[in-house]
């Protein structure tokens, strides 16, 4: 029974690039969530997605962020055109309905020299 | 806007040694209280949820009380495992499952 499994963990971008983070979440979990932790502050939202619907994006930036959970495959969070501001660890999390507490992945660490 | 402040932002115990971590906050109606454990380079991992004031929870050394304004997390004779970043959050009626974290407690326990 596999948790909620985030690839890369770690991921390097020079300024300019695209990152792609990719998020499946847990067998039977049809609710994912991304969260963003900067250094020595608290983890934040940014979207909550269900398959093929984005149903609160009230904490992504208005520029330069996406997020897509399809029909088959996995959530993707896509940030374009990265900044050393976009340096953190971002963490993906499922859960089976939006009444039920959340399972959390171990997260991808972006870096953006 | 939804807030949530932990206390101590830090703290060193012995093993053996109880006390309390802190979770103080502001919610236009609760409809969720949590409590997480993150250990270094991990996601947080779920131990707790409280739903009204007067609710308790336990699980082995760990108990979780919650009042209408804020939380308690009681540690109960702690060991060097127990070393870990405490993390609380909340979830407002209304918000479609949005959790608003608190920064954390980092806990450490030495023997």
């Amino acid at each position: 029974n596999a948790g909620v499994m985030q690839n890369p963990r770690h991921l390097v971008r020079r300024r300019g690039q695209e990152a792609r983070l990719r998020c499946s979440p847990m067998k039977g979990h049809s609710h994912v969530y991304w969260y963003r932790q900067l250094p020595e502050e608290g983890l934040k939202f940014m979207v909550y997605l269900q398959k093929e619907n984005i149903i609160d994006e009230s904490g992504m930036p208005k520029e330069r962020f996406s997020a897509e959970f399809p029909k088959e495959g996995p959530s993707i969070l896509r940030i374009q055109q990265v900044v050393r501001g976009d340096s953190a660890a971002y963490f993906c999390a499922s859960s089976p309905s939006d009444d039920y507490g959340y399972t959390f992945g171990s997260g991808t660490r972006l870096t953006v020299v | 806007e939804d807030q949530v402040t932990q206390s101590p932002e830090a703290l060193r115990l012995q093993e053996g040694e109880s006390s309390s971590l802190n979770c103080s906050y502001t919610v236009s109606g609760l409809r969720g209280l949590f409590w997480y454990r993150q250990d270094p380079g991990k996601g947080p991992e779920f131990l707790f949820t409280l739903y009204s004031a007067g609710e308790e929870k336990e699980k082995e050394r760990l108990k979780a009380t919650l009042t209408k304004k804020e939380s308690f997390l009681h540690i109960t004779a702690p060991k060097p495992e127990d070393s870990a970043t405490y993390l609380c959050a909340v979830q407002a009626a209304g918000t479609a499952s949005k959790l608003t974290f608190g920064t954390g407690t980092r806990l450490q326990v030495t023997l």
